[in-house]
């Protein structure tokens, strides 16, 4: 069954380090989501990602961060300039338009970390 | 912005018996409810969905329902197994202008189902 994947699974940085998280969607699928989940709180969006363009951001997803389709497969969320609040859980998801009821694959997720 | 929320942390059901969980929401703007089921240090995975157009769902062992006038839907497990503890997630959705937006996400319902 396909699956979205991500890497690295455990990321860890110093404050005003610039990381990038990676994920390869499911590969029929044509929307691309990043979520985040801070330690104890709830799965928060972040971006969606449709035709090579944002869709739609949230107040979290300031300049700090970018998304990025590099190519067929790759789909990359990149934090400029690390903050210690950064540290949580990053959730890549996809889903392909018109199936079901909207519901969006989650990859195993990036732990990030930052000191 | 609470617009989804589920007010039980958590819940403890013995083993064979039905598990309920609680889904509240504000915004009647949502066509599409979503649970997912989240162990630690791994992604959410999809469990069940509902469209508003609908008042149940089922799957199995799995029932979502949803009543729209009071803005609230419940899954249920029945019968429930050791294997179905973890955090479950309500989520809710809209779509315009045909893509599937944004996920929004409850706090989550930590379920313990005891041998």
């Amino acid at each position: 069954e396909p699956e979205v994947t991500q890497t690295p699974s455990h990321q860890v940085t110093q404050m005003g380090q610039e990381v990038i998280l990676r994920c390869v969607p499911i590969s029929n699928h044509l929307y691309f989501y990043w979520y985040r989940q801070i330690l104890g709180q709830k799965v928060e969006f972040l971006v969606s990602f449709y035709n090579n363009e944002i869709s739609e951001k949230s107040e979290i997803f300031d300049d700090q961060f970018s998304v990025e389709r590099p190519d067929g497969s790759n789909f990359t969320l990149k934090i400029r300039s690390t903050k210690l609040e950064d540290s949580a859980m990053y959730f890549c998801a996809s889903n392909h338009p018109g199936t079901g009821d909207g519901e969006q694959f989650f990859g195993p997720g990036t732990r990030l970390t930052v000191l | 912005d609470q617009q989804v929320k589920q007010n039980s942390p958590s819940l403890s059901v013995q083993e064979g018996r039905i598990s309920i969980l609680n889904c509240d929401y504000t915004n009647s703007m949502f066509d599409y409810f979503l649970w997912y089921k989240k162990y630690p240090a791994e992604g959410p995975t999809f469990l069940i969905s509902i469209s508003s157009i609908k008042d149940k769902n089922e799957d199995g062992r799995f029932t979502v329902f949803l009543n729209k006038s009071a803005k609230h839907l419940s899954l249920h497990i029945v019968p429930s197994q050791p294997g179905d503890s973890a955090v479950y997630f309500c989520a809710a959705s809209s779509r315009y202008g045909g893509a599937t937006n944004k996920l929004i996400f409850g706090t989550g319902t930590l379920l313990a189902v005891q041998p």
